[in-house]
């Protein structure tokens, strides 16, 4: 089945720091991917559509020049958490749709920021 | 805004089915019924998802009603690892954004 890498699976960085996370489709093509943030207790939160090759479109609420999200190629997605503060620190996942699969849409395993 | 209506939070005994409803009145024709589940500090895994038909595969069953304003997904035999928050969603697949509602909480005790 459709797998999507999401790396690094867990990172602490230093408040005013930046941070890189990727997200890989591994055996498909992902044209369209979608970036997601979750705190504690909470529900999945969209951030960002991103799509392959073009600027990606942010949710209401959500900063494009703090959350840098750039979709080169068709199997990888990167958001960078620029400037990062205390208050970002959350589980942030990456999902592909997966056109045509049984699954529609494949989610990495989480990536969990924490900024001290 | 998400589109479904799900319980909190429901217990189940492990052995036992666990019978997980969902109501999504208003629901087009072109949009799928999807499950989703999220076990602590993992990434959503799929379940199972269909548009109209009962649909069942190794994981569970779905169980969708005939004007598809709700449905049940079916976990036959619940275990201890099936613990995990379990969302629906009405989608029409790869032509739109996959927004969670909070899910259904659901604890399987020994």
């Amino acid at each position: 089945g459709a797998v999507v890498s999401q790396h690094p699976s867990w990172v602490i960085c230093k408040s005013g720091t930046s941070v890189k996370i990727e997200c890989r489709s591994l055996d498909f093509q992902a044209t369209t991917m979608f970036w997601y943030r979750q705190f504690p207790k909470q529900s999945l939160m969209l951030m960002a559509t991103s799509n392959e090759g073009s600027k990606a479109t942010y949710e209401q609420g959500v900063e494009k020049d703090k959350f840098l999200i750039n979709h080169a190629s068709l199997t990888l997605s990167t958001l960078t958490v620029t400037s990062a503060h205390p208050e970002d620190s959350s589980f942030y996942i990456c999902s592909a749709v997966t056109d045509g699969r049984r699954s529609g849409y494949t989610f990495g395993s989480g990536t969990r920021l924490t900024v001290v | 805004d998400a589109k479904t209506t799900q319980p909190p939070s429901m217990d189940c005994a492990e052995g036992r089915a666990a019978n997980l409803p969902c109501n999504h009145s208003t629901i087009s024709g072109n949009e799928y019924v999807y499950w989703y589940r999220q076990i602590h500090s993992q990434g959503p895994q799929y379940i199972i998802h269909g548009l109209k038909n009962n649909e069942t595969n190794e994981m569970a069953s779905l169980i969708i009603t005939e004007d598809r304003k709700s449905s049940t997904l079916i976990l036959p035999h619940a275990t201890l690892r099936d613990t995990a928050v379990y969302y629906c969603i009405v989608i029409t697949p790869g032509f739109q954004k996959l927004v969670f509602g909070t899910g259904t909480r659901l604890l399987v005790s020994p």
